[in-house]
């Protein structure tokens, strides 16, 4: 079965500063990756997505990660931080047949102003 | 369009009772899906459906039962609930299975309680 590491269970950050937040994965086939943010008392939103081609993807809001297939990782990372980053952030990974997202435990990440 | 609704907003549940959680999409979705969020433990996969008439099990399917008679609903239920399945409830909906799309979506959440 697939799993999904997040280490960092908290984060907290100035304004910014840059932001790497870490996602492992267990799987030894092809994988679909993705990120998702939650916002405080917001559903879940995607940030961003890798399926194939370049490995390092670019989302919404200055957000990109870099999927490293040797090291099983899609790092979330934004150059510099806004307060109205403050959220939790999921790490997620699917395989081909696609229907079941696992998802990793969440980072929160709070931006001090 | 509404998107992805759920009822109830709230919900405090003694031992052993039963409720009913309710999800609907007025987007014509096939695939729907249940999880539930617990602190540190992300989101996790309880049942989901891939068309009307149809359920399969995810991560974490014991307690609970799904049924899809309509397409837009997909109810989950709890039979008899456990302090262990306080958490909040996540609906989500998508065109395509949830790997395979960029838009799966999220409803607003049931937080349930069990004393």
């Amino acid at each position: 079965a697939q799993s999904v590491s997040q280490h960092n269970h908290h984060v907290i950050l100035s304004e910014a500063a840059s932001l790497e937040l870490g996602c492992n994965y267990s799987y030894g086939g092809t994988v679909n990756l993705f990120w998702y943010v939650q916002y405080p008392g917001q559903h879940l939103q995607l940030l961003l997505k890798y399926f194939s081609g370049d490995p390092l993807v670019k989302g919404i809001k200055g957000f990109e990660a870099e999927f490293i297939k040797s090291k099983f990782s899609f790092n979330l990372r934004k150059p510099s931080v806004q307060w109205s980053d403050t959220a939790e952030y999921f790490c997620a990974v699917t395989n081909n047949a696609g229907n079941m997202l696992t998802f990793g435990g969440g980072t929160r990440l709070m931006v001090k102003p | 369009n509404a998107g992805v609704t759920q009822t109830p907003k709230f919900r405090v549940l003694k031992t052993g009772q039963s409720m009913t959680l309710l999800c609907a999409q007025d987007m014509n979705h096939e695939y729907m899906y249940w999880y539930r969020q617990d602190p540190g433990m992300g989101l996790r996969l309880i049942h989901y459906s891939v068309g009307e008439g149809t359920t399969a099990k995810g991560e974490v399917p014991d307690g609970y039962n799904v049924s899809r008679l309509k397409k837009q609903n997909f109810l989950l239920g709890l039979e008899s609930a456990a302090p262990s399945q306080t958490s909040v409830y996540f609906c989500a909906s998508s065109w395509r299975p949830a790997g395979l799309t960029d838009t799966q979506y999220f409803g607003p959440g049931t937080r349930l309680t069990v004393l």
